[in-house]
């Protein structure tokens, strides 16, 4: 079955790029959405169908899927990106989340 | 404005049961499929389950095949998740979650979150 593997943390400046990666078989042939959750919070919706944003999410986040790999782009990060974020995609008639990154605003 | 509200959460001894309900609001609900997406704490997010908007199409993850059981009431606008045998790592907060904007082959992003309700079994 499909293992969605991210890296634990990533750390960024204000300001500054975050890249947060989703690796599993063959992921490009499929569609990835990602998620954000707050402490405390509800996970929301950011990025589906690999590169699309629902109505209301900035421009500064973005996506792109290819061979093994999704990668989630966050640009001129702000203290309030600091989250837990997912990766997400369906095979086999199950739903598969990433194990989640924490991204930590220095 | 549209929500889901998640209640039936609750402290329940290993071996027993409980039953979960979502109720939705603000938009027509046997209109889309529906899942229940769990989170132990401190842990990531596991998908628990999946109900198509008619309830034809029913999909479990492994960890709960057998125990849980989801159903929905179109005229409620309900969803429920009947939790048998439970386990201490069945403990988490348990969300209702909406699918939409589906690609090909069911591959759809959940849309619209509940707050949760918290199960813990101990």
């Amino acid at each position: 079955s499909l293992e969605l593997t991210q890296p634990p943390s990533v750390s960024v400046s204000p300001g500054q790029t975050a890249s947060i990666t989703c690796s599993g078989e063959r992921l490009g042939d499929k569609y990835v959405s990602w998620y954000q959750q707050r402490v405390g919070q509800s996970p929301a919706l950011l990025i589906y169908q690999d590169n699309k944003r629902p109505s209301g999410i900035p421009a500064r986040f973005s996506g792109s899927n290819a061979g093994n790999t999704a990668t989630l782009t966050i640009s001129e990060t702000q203290g309030l990106d600091e989250a837990d974020y997912y990766c997400q995609a369906w095979d086999r008639h199950s739903h598969v989340f990433g194990s989640g990154t924490k991204v930590t605003v220095l | 404005e549209a929500q889901l509200v998640e209640s039936g959460g609750g402290l329940v001894e290993p071996g027993g049961s409980l039953r979960l309900s979502c109720e939705a609001s603000g938009f027509i609900f046997s209109d889309y499929e529906m899942n229940w997406v769990r989170q132990a704490p401190g842990k990531g997010l596991e998908w628990v389950s999946y109900m198509s908007g008619g309830g034809s199409d029913i999909y479990y993850a492994d960890s709960v095949k057998g125990r849980f059981t989801i159903s929905r009431d179109n005229a409620k606008r309900a969803l429920y998740l009947q939790m048998s045998f439970l386990r201490p790592e069945d403990t988490a907060v348990y969300y209702c979650a909406r699918e939409n904007y589906c690609g090909s082959h069911l591959e759809c992003a959940f849309d619209m979150w509940g707050h949760g309700t918290l199960v813990t079994v101990s």
